[in-house]
């Protein structure tokens, strides 16, 4: 399988505990975002890479959210002490430089207790 | 503020009927828009999509329309099937870093 994959696939945490997702994109995509997505609302943009470098960031993305792309290809996201309101489903996606169709990955669903 | 919505929340269709799903935008500064379809526990799969610059694109069994006048988004899926039960996301993309705005989504079943 040749798409975006996210690890894990589901998390359940206590309140108060950081949390690591991580994100592979299709092989050679410039570009990759992360989106959340609570249950019956669209996605909603996080933040954007290209290459190694974090281009922009939603409000969204309080003190507590930070996410990382070292090497260009791979992406972590980290969300330290989380809340209840965390809980969400958490969307990677990537495209290339030549499109503006964004490839979802199956999303990582977090669950904050 | 902008945004892009729709208008139906749920929509319910026989099998081997036609479905239009609608959505309404309101960025007028947007020139790409993107249906995508979302299965339960699975991220969203990219449908089909329109530049500003056309009015129409058809695929295999989709259709999107777009009508720029009123900011109209539609998406037509023939001879719908039941593996086409899902919830349908229209999505806007128009200002910097290719980022897309989606909307609330449709509910679409297919019933047998």
């Amino acid at each position: 399988d040749t798409g975006v994959s996210q690890d894990p696939r589901h998390k359940i945490t206590k309140r108060g505990q950081n949390v690591t997702f991580r994100c592979d994109p299709i092989s050679e995509h410039n570009r990759l975002y992360w989106y959340r997505q609570t249950l019956g609302q669209g996605p909603e943009f996080l933040t954007y890479f290209q290459n190694e470098a974090q281009l922009e960031k939603s409000r969204l993305l309080s003190d507590r959210f930070s996410a990382e792309r070292p090497k260009g290809s791979f992406s972590t996201l980290e969300i330290q002490r989380t809340e209840q309101g965390d809980s969400a489903m958490y969307l990677c996606a990537s495209s290339p430089l030549t499109s503006r169709s964004l490839y979802f990955g199956p999303g990582t669903r977090l669950t904050v207790l | 503020g902008e945004s892009v919505g729709l208008h139906l929340p749920t929509l319910s269709v026989q099998e081997g009927d036609n479905s239009i799903i609608n959505c309404a935008y309101s960025n007028s500064a947007s020139d790409y828009f993107i249906w995508y379809k979302q299965e339960s526990g699975k991220g969203p799969q990219f449908i089909i999509d329109i530049r500003s610059n056309m009015d129409k694109r058809q695929g295999q069994r989709v259709t999107v329309l777009l009508n720029k006048t009123v900011k109209h988004l539609s998406l037509q899926i023939a001879a719908t099937q039941p593996g086409d039960s899902a919830v349908y996301f229209c999505a806007e993309e128009g200002g910097s870093n290719y980022k897309l705005t989606f909307g609330k989504g449709t509910l679409l079943t297919v019933n047998p």
